[in-house]
């Protein structure tokens, strides 16, 4: 089946610090990536949908200026969150769909985020 | 109102038995896909299950079958010969629409824990 990674899949940063999060498709090619957020116990909250080559739609209630997303190639997408507070601390998982699959998407691994 | 809804936040089921996770759902759309996640305490998302909502019939995937019920808007999960293996969260999801590029639609999950 299709690999997803997710790097890195733990990290810890001060509040104020920016940090990144890489979400790469390792042997297909995915248009659209997906980001969620999960907080302890609970669903995914689905926070953006990336588009290779353009800007990335965000759902209602999430600050895009707050959550940086670049699709910049058909293999890699990226989450930073800017300027991090503990608030911030939660599960990102992202999601990728091949450009010509069937139904399913494949997820990565998750990054734990813990801001202090 | 909520796209997809499961009431079971836990549910305990002895080992080698058969268990039904409930799902409901909501939509408008006439194309949709309905899939179930196993989530283990690692947090990667493992895909189990996928039906069409013009798939005539229900879907098997080795020990897990999907009990799509069209009328009643239930994607029931069915577990068979149930195994330890088997604790963890369960996720039911839709992608509402026909396209790679759909969203998805996250339950609340329920806790699945299987008894020796």
């Amino acid at each position: 089946g299709a690999v997803v990674s997710q790097h890195p899949s733990r990290v810890i940063c001060k509040s104020g610090t920016s940090v990144k999060i890489e979400c790469r498709s390792l042997d297909f090619q995915a248009t659209t990536m997906f980001w969620y957020r999960q907080f302890p116990k609970q669903s995914l909250m689905l926070m953006a949908t990336s588009n290779e080559g353009s800007k990335a739609t965000y759902e209602q209630g999430v600050e895009k200026d707050k959550f940086l997303i670049n699709h910049a190639s058909l293999t890699l997408s990226t989450l930073t969150v800017t300027s991090a507070h503990p608030e911030d601390s939660s599960f990102y998982i992202c999601s990728a769909r091949e450009a010509s699959g069937d139904n399913e998407q494949f997820f990565g691994p998750g990054t734990r985020l813990t801001v202090l | 109102a909520q796209k997809i809804t499961q009431t079971q936040p836990g549910m305990f089921v002895q080992e080698k038995e058969a268990v039904t996770l409930d799902c409901t759902y909501d939509t408008s759309d006439p194309s949709y896909g309905l899939f179930w996640y196993k989530q283990p305490s690692s947090g990667e998302m493992i895909f189990l299950i996928y039906q069409g909502s013009y798939d005539q019939q229900n879907a098997t995937e080795g020990r897990y079958s999907l009990n799509f019920q069209k009328a009643r808007k239930s994607a029931n999960l069915v577990i068979s010969a149930s195994q330890l293996g088997d604790s963890a969260m369960y996720f039911c999801a839709m992608r509402e629409g026909p396209y790679n590029f759909n969203k998805f639609y996250f339950g609340s999950g329920t806790k699945l824990n299987v008894k020796p």
